[in-house]
């Protein structure tokens, strides 16, 4: 039963340009909405979050958006760097952490 | 700053053998957990625990054991290991909803 959901495996974005991540989930309960950023061999490190009662927030380049009637959030990164490249996880979960994940979305910064 | 340290880094079992991954956090976090990691995938629950003497079941917790003695380490136990349970490891904490993670342990079983 898979509550969070990424359909794309993966996107490729030129340096400077705009990533959008997007993630659907399906539990109307969830209370925190997280991304995880990775990189190989490397366990995931937390990037940025938004509670259920709000709809936008930001840190630096990163934002993310939640739209909860569409049970839908995404995540804008402005603009793309080369160290960006990574695979981005988005997770949703309570108050104190216990998460789960979707599946990833490998993403690739080029010149 | 160690933050959430996990050992061994990399491990090949033979089917049937047993092992334990350990954790260990120095950040004081009361919520611990425990998710593996196949390719192509998201991370899944295995364990978690809420302090010391308390665990409990998450997504994916058959062929496994946990306890929880104390507030920084947080052991996980393979019994019998599987093929299926090839996969990475990684053991995280947290005190509120933003969950700090290991490095993860590679696990291979032949």
């Amino acid at each position: 039963d898979q509550q969070v959901k990424q359909n794309s495996p993966s996107l490729s974005v030129q340096e400077g340009r705009i990533s959008i991540l997007n993630c659907d989930y399906t539990n109307s309960m969830f209370d925190y909405f997280l991304w995880y950023k990775k990189y190989p061999a490397e366990g995931p490190t937390f990037l940025i979050s938004i509670s259920s009662i709000k709809d936008k927030n930001e840190d630096g380049r990163f934002t993310v958006f939640l739209n909860k009637s569409a049970k839908h959030l995404s995540l804008h990164i402005v603009p793309s760097q080369p160290g960006d490249s990574a695979v981005y996880f988005c997770a949703a979960g309570d108050s104190w952490g216990k998460l789960q994940f979707g599946a990833g979305t490998q993403v690739v910064v080029t010149p | 700053n160690a933050g959430v340290t996990q050992t061994p880094k990399f491990r090949i079992l033979k089917i049937g053998q047993s092992m334990t991954l350990q954790c260990a956090q120095d950040m004081n976090h009361n919520y611990m957990y425990w998710y593996r990691q196949d390719p192509g995938m998201g991370l899944k629950l295995i364990y978690y625990s809420v302090g010391a003497g308390i665990t409990d079941k998450g997504e994916v917790p058959n062929g496994y054991n946990v306890s929880r003695s104390t507030t920084e380490d947080f052991p996980l136990r393979l019994e019998l290991a599987a093929p299926s349970q090839t996969s990475v490891y990684f053991c995280a904490s947290s005190q509120g909803p933003e969950a700090f993670f290991g490095q993860g342990t590679r696990l291979t079983v032949v």
